[in-house]
């Protein structure tokens, strides 16, 4: 079956603009995460939805990040007045169900902050 | 603060042979365990998840974790070129209300098999 999506693939936005990034979850799955990895290092949580609620914000580095999955299933990760610091690789996951330990990756949204 | 930490390499090893990575984690709450493989400039991979102290195999990749010891490993048989990749360790907790919360990674491994 389909994997998980996400879209743009490639963002370049310039410093102070908003941005929004969607993931679209492998169909069924409960559980959505986002995580964002830089250039050497692994990836590193965000936030994390069971259903339409976040169960965890705990990895949001400030209140310039948000994240809603309004319907259980799509979800947007906001980014206000972004920073050169924000520049990553945004990673979106699911897995079946809130006792589920597998996690399966989209192909990540690449975000350049300029 | 939960850490998982792994040589970055590179580690380089000839083709057929086996590729031993290592991973040790601080949490002994640490309940689930999983290999992730990355080609560059790709996501992570779910290649195997061991639950269990002991062994598990899938085709030519073992996982072996001690929790005594805080300790997860990743054998690969028969390394072949394409093997070729950064291989992430990450372990995840119950959170406080039971479920499984996010997983901790650590920076990974390159792996580079020599033809």
């Amino acid at each position: 079956g389909a994997g998980v999506s996400q879209t743009p693939s490639n963002k370049v936005t310039e410093k102070g603009k908003y941005v929004e990034l969607r993931c679209d979850p492998i169909s069924g799955h409960t559980a959505l995460y986002w995580y964002r990895q830089s250039l050497g290092q692994g990836p590193e949580f965000l936030i994390y939805f069971q259903g339409t609620g976040a169960a965890d914000d705990s990895g949001l580095p400030n209140d310039r990040f948000f994240a809603v999955r309004p319907e259980g299933s799509v979800s947007t990760l906001k980014i206000q007045r972004t920073e050169r610091g924000d520049s990553a690789v945004y990673l979106c996951a699911s897995s079946p169900s809130r006792l589920s330990n597998e996690q399966y990756f989209g192909p990540g949204t690449r975000l350049t902050v300029t | 603060q939960k850490e998982v930490e792994q040589n970055s390499g590179p580690l380089s090893v000839p083709e057929g042979a086996i590729a031993s990575l290592n991973c040790t984690y601080s949490d002994r709450g640490s309940q689930s365990f999983f290999w992730y493989r990355q080609y560059s400039g790709k996501s992570p991979e779910l290649i195997m998840f061991i639950y269990s102290n002991g062994d598990k195999e899938d085709g030519r990749f073992t996982a072996q974790l001690n929790k005594a010891s805080q300790y997860v490993s990743l054998l690969i048989r028969d390394s072949q070129p394409s093997d070729s990749a950064t291989y992430l360790c990450a372990v995840n907790s119950l959170n406080y209300g039971g479920s499984q919360g996010n997983l901790i990674f650590g920076k990974g491994t390159k792996l580079s098999v020599k033809p």
